[in-house]
């Protein structure tokens, strides 16, 4: 069976900066990644996905993930966070269903 | 494109009182369809899913059900709503697995 651990249910960080948000994932199998973001009150967005080829992977509003497969990692990046980042953060794997973790709460200040 | 709707965005209902929530996707054609409650602080749980009209996969025994009348219509169901039903339900779809699911607006049900 699948799981993923996000290992930090809240991370602060002053606009600017950049933020790292960890993901690890346990598998026997190869599987998909994906990173997704949920703005109050709203659905979640699909952020990035790795399926294959290149370890790192870009996505939208400026985010980009590595891939790792020795450390079974897909941490999420952004060099310079803004206010409007704040928001929750899902990694999720998917063999034949999509497991989500339990999500990062970003939290940009000023 | 495509595009997903769910409807109503909030719900307020009383213990006991039937339940019916409906999500529909415009722009493609044999969709996986999934249904999702998120609690409060919580991360998501996944309770139904359907690969075709009539075929439903229960991930949870609960106090819901799930129908898809339609190729592209899925409803959330409940006779009798229980205190911890409250919740943010969130309808996706997909085509394949490895393109990712993509999320409705989301209904906000408060069981009071």
């Amino acid at each position: 069976a699948q799981s993923v651990t996000q290992l930090d249910s809240q991370v602060p960080v002053f606009e600017e900066a950049p933020v790292e948000l960890r993901c690890n994932y346990s598998s026997s199998v190869s599987v998909y990644l994906f990173w997704y973001v949920q703005y109050p009150n709203q659905g979640l967005q699909l952020l990035l996905k790795y399926l294959s080829g290149s370890t790192l992977v870009k996505g939208i509003n400026g985010f980009e993930a590595e891939f790792n497969k020795s450390q079974t990692s897909f941490h999420l990046r952004k060099p310079s966070v803004h206010i409007s980042d704040t928001a929750e953060y899902f990694c999720a794997v998917s063999v034949d269903k999509l497991i989500f973790g339990t999500g990062t709460r970003l939290q940009v200040f000023p | 494109s495509q595009t997903i709707h769910q409807w109503p965005a909030t719900l307020v209902q009383p213990v006991g009182s039937p339940l019916s929530l409906e999500c529909t996707v415009e722009g493609t054609s044999n969709p996986n369809l999934y249904w999702y409650r998120q609690a409060a602080g919580r991360g998501l749980q996944l309770l139904f899913y359907s690969v075709g009209i009539g075929q439903i996969s229960s991930e949870v025994p609960q106090n819901l059900s799930a129908s898809r009348p339609q190729d592209r219509q899925f409803i959330l169901s409940s006779k009798k709503l229980l205190l911890s039903d409250s919740g943010f339900y969130l309808c996706a779809w997909s085509v394949m697995n490895a393109a990712g699911q993509y999320f409705g607006p989301g209904t906000r049900l408060t069981v009071t």
